[in-house]
């Protein structure tokens, strides 16, 4: 089993449309998730950190699912901005610093 | 605001040359990650340091070595390029030794070919 799994895409959403990203991840012991963006030829960044009590930035929603390990990002209103691949990342085995990258959902928004 | 830097953005070299590819961070960080990218891989871990003079393999670390002599600088090695090697280099470096603080930093990628 892939140690996180998300599903390619890729997502072809109208502006406004309300987007959801779903991912899972294999390893119980993982302690930090996050969603990260990436853009075409760019490096990854920092989209935002996964709470278990789920947490919430503008138009992003991000959920995390302990018992399921399930990690989920929601994106209303989209835009044609949000267009770009959303990496979902876990850390590995409880170690610091070092993180699994799932392989990333493409979002392409159209006016 | 975090920094990291990383010597070229495109780089082409022949098959069998020595090349090396170097990060930069400016934040004191002691974790330094050299990681690839290629279409439908995704991002996979080559070498990692936790500290100077340290390193650790990843899950891809063959055909590749790594330096860390100083605490700032983490350098990436193909002792003789392959094509298989053609790809997207990125570093990428966290702020902080405890989890929860282990958020990646991203150098701006080194697109390196190999003919």
């Amino acid at each position: 089993r892939k140690e996180v799994e998300q599903d390619p895409g890729p997502f072809n959403v109208p502006e406004g449309a309300t987007v959801a990203f779903n991912c899972t991840y294999s390893n119980s012991a993982s302690q930090s998730f996050f969603w990260y963006r990436q853009d075409c030829r760019k490096e990854p960044k920092l989209l935002m950190s996964v709470y278990s009590s789920g947490n919430e930035d503008g138009r992003f929603t991000a959920q995390l699912n302990r018992a399921s390990q399930y990690i989920s990002l929601l994106i209303r209103d989209s835009k044609l901005s949000d267009s770009a691949t959303y990496l979902c990342v876990v850390n590995a085995r409880g170690s610091q610093g070092n993180l699994i990258f799932g392989k990333g959902t493409k979002l392409s928004v159209k006016p | 605001d975090v920094k990291v830097t990383q010597s070229s953005r495109y780089l082409v070299k022949r098959t069998g040359e020595k090349v090396f590819l170097e990060c930069v961070q400016d934040m004191d960080h002691e974790n330094m990650f050299w990681y690839r990218q290629d279409p439908g891989l995704g991002l996979r871990l080559i070498y990692f340091s936790y500290d100077v003079k340290m390193k650790e393999k990843g899950d891809i670390p063959e055909g590749y070595s790594v330096s860390r002599e100083k605490k700032e600088r983490f350098s990436l090695i193909l002792e003789s390029a392959s094509t298989n090697q053609t790809s997207m280099y990125l570093c990428a470096s966290p702020p902080g030794s405890s989890v929860g603080t282990d958020t990646q930093y991203f150098g701006p990628g080194t697109r390196l070919t190999v003919l």
